[in-house]
């Protein structure tokens, strides 16, 4: 298997552009969960779904970010409008089931820098 | 006061020492993890955990779920080991993450 998938690897784009960042989990595999690593505030959980479904959004930092599952193969996480303090890391994770009980397999990550 | 605290924030080594860095926590919580971070950026799960102790190689995680605490131990360190070690506590829900202990082992 080729691991979780993340694209763009790179996103450099302006203020109050849209961005989304996308995410195929390990086939398999019924959870998928975002974060977003800055220097100031490390790893953050934003999103998690369970079978395609959205479970915990509570990370999500604002209106400006909503995130997609519509099917067991694919998510995105999109902010609009997009703000420089939205610059980070942000990665995808994905694992065989719920949250705290099975391992997390995490992609490559995507560096989103908002000038 | 953070609910997953780690420390030493950074360590250096030198190639052969042994290795400790800790990991408390406040919540209750399901699991216990151990992430890498290499300097590329990409993220490893290295251990969950979530009572006793697991072994891997030259890495040994351990638990104590009455304590809230955790242990990562690298035995005869390698300067490959150098990377941001991040220990994370999960519920049925959430993760939590520490802020990471960087360690460089110098040959």
């Amino acid at each position: 298997d080729a691991g979780v998938i993340q694209s763009p690897r790179h996103e450099v784009t302006e203020m109050g552009q849209e961005v989304t960042l996308r995410c195929k989990p390990i086939s398999g595999h019924n959870s998928l969960f975002w974060y977003r690593q800055t220097m100031m505030r490390g790893l953050e959980l934003l999103i998690y779904f369970n079978n395609n479904v959205p479970i915990d959004d509570s990370g999500m930092p604002e209106d400006r970010f909503s995130a997609k599952m519509p099917n067991a193969s694919f998510s995105t996480l999109k902010i609009q409008p997009s703000e420089p303090r939205d610059s980070a890391v942000y990665f995808c994770a994905s694992s065989l089931g719920v949250a705290g009980l099975y391992e997390q397999y995490f992609g490559p990550g995507t560096r989103l820098t908002v000038t | 006061k953070n609910e997953v605290e780690q420390s030493p924030q950074n360590l250096t080594a030198q190639e052969g020492e042994f290795i400790t860095i800790n990991c408390s926590y406040s919540v209750g919580i399901s699991a216990l993890h151990w992430l890498q971070q290499h300097p590329g950026g990409g993220i490893v799960s290295l251990f969950m955990l979530s009572s006793g102790k697991k072994k891997h190689g030259r890495l040994i995680a351990t638990i104590n779920i009455q304590e809230k605490h955790s242990s990562l131990h690298i035995t005869a360190s390698h300067p490959r080991d150098s990377a941001v070690y991040i220990c994370a506590v999960s519920g049925n829900n959430d993760m939590r993450f520490g802020a990471g202990t960087r360690l460089t082992v110098k040959p």
